[in-house]
């Protein structure tokens, strides 16, 4: 069973620090991984996108790594800032395409104290 | 990037009243759209995927008569949430994927509606 765990499930650092978000999953056969951002209340927001090949993809102050080898990705957050609250999920594609190729992770929920 | 429209964001309604959610792809068409549902601090969870003119695919364990879709054009496809009752309150979620886009899956969610059932 295609699966996708994050962690950790929640984190509270303060504003201006770094963190790194963990995704590991078992989602065979592999086509991309997404990370994206919910804040409260609102639909998920598309930070970055990894196909197999890649490993690395930055979209300002957000990079996301991926290691296909032992199916583990990341999502660092550099200089954290207040509108960084949100939760963060991890969404794993396999080849059969489809909503039903998406595997979800739960999120990481990140709270920026000032 | 491409934007995806949902509307309400946010209703109350009486238990045993249906209510109708629109989702809309505003700057692309979409043959294809689909609807979550959130608990809180929860995964999306996939109630169904709808395709443009034909019938809607529904997950298991979802009640095709319950969770009405509609999917009429390129660009909007409905849920309606028949007899709401309060075990119905969720927050439901719309994606909808780019035509052509099968092969990276790439999707666009909307902003969410909050169903509140008294």
């Amino acid at each position: 069973k295609n699966q996708v765990e994050q962690s950790p499930q929640s984190l509270i650092i303060l504003e201006g620090k770094n963190c790194t978000l963990q995704c590991n999953y078992t989602v065979s056969p592999f086509s991309n991984l997404r990370w994206y951002k919910q804040d409260t209340g609102r639909g998920p927001v598309s930070l970055t996108i990894m196909t197999f090949s890649e490993n690395t993809k930055s979209n300002g102050r957000y990079t996301a790594t991926l290691d296909a080898d032992t199916k583990q990705s990341s999502l660092h957050i550099t200089a954290s800032q207040l509108s960084d609250s949100a939760s963060y999920i991890c969404v794993v594609s396999d080849l059969r395409g489809g909503a039903d190729g998406l595997t979800f992770g739960k999120g990481t929920h990140l709270i920026i104290q000032p | 990037g491409a934007v995806v429209s949902q509307h309400p964001s946010r209703v109350i309604c009486k238990s045993g009243t249906s209510v109708k959610i629109e989702c809309r792809s505003l700057d692309f068409q979409a043959t294809t759209m689909f609807w979550y549902r959130q608990f809180p601090k929860q995964s999306l969870m996939l109630m169904a995927t709808s395709n443009e003119g034909s019938k809607a695919t529904y997950e298991q364990g979802v009640e095709k008569d319950k969770f009405l879709i509609n999917h009429a054009s390129l660009t909007l496809s409905t849920l309606t949430v028949t007899s709401a009752h309060p075990e119905d309150s969720s927050f439901y979620i719309c994606s909808a994927r780019v035509r052509g886009g099968r092969a990276k899956n790439i999707q666009y969610f909307g902003a969410g509606t909050r169903l509140s059932v008294l």
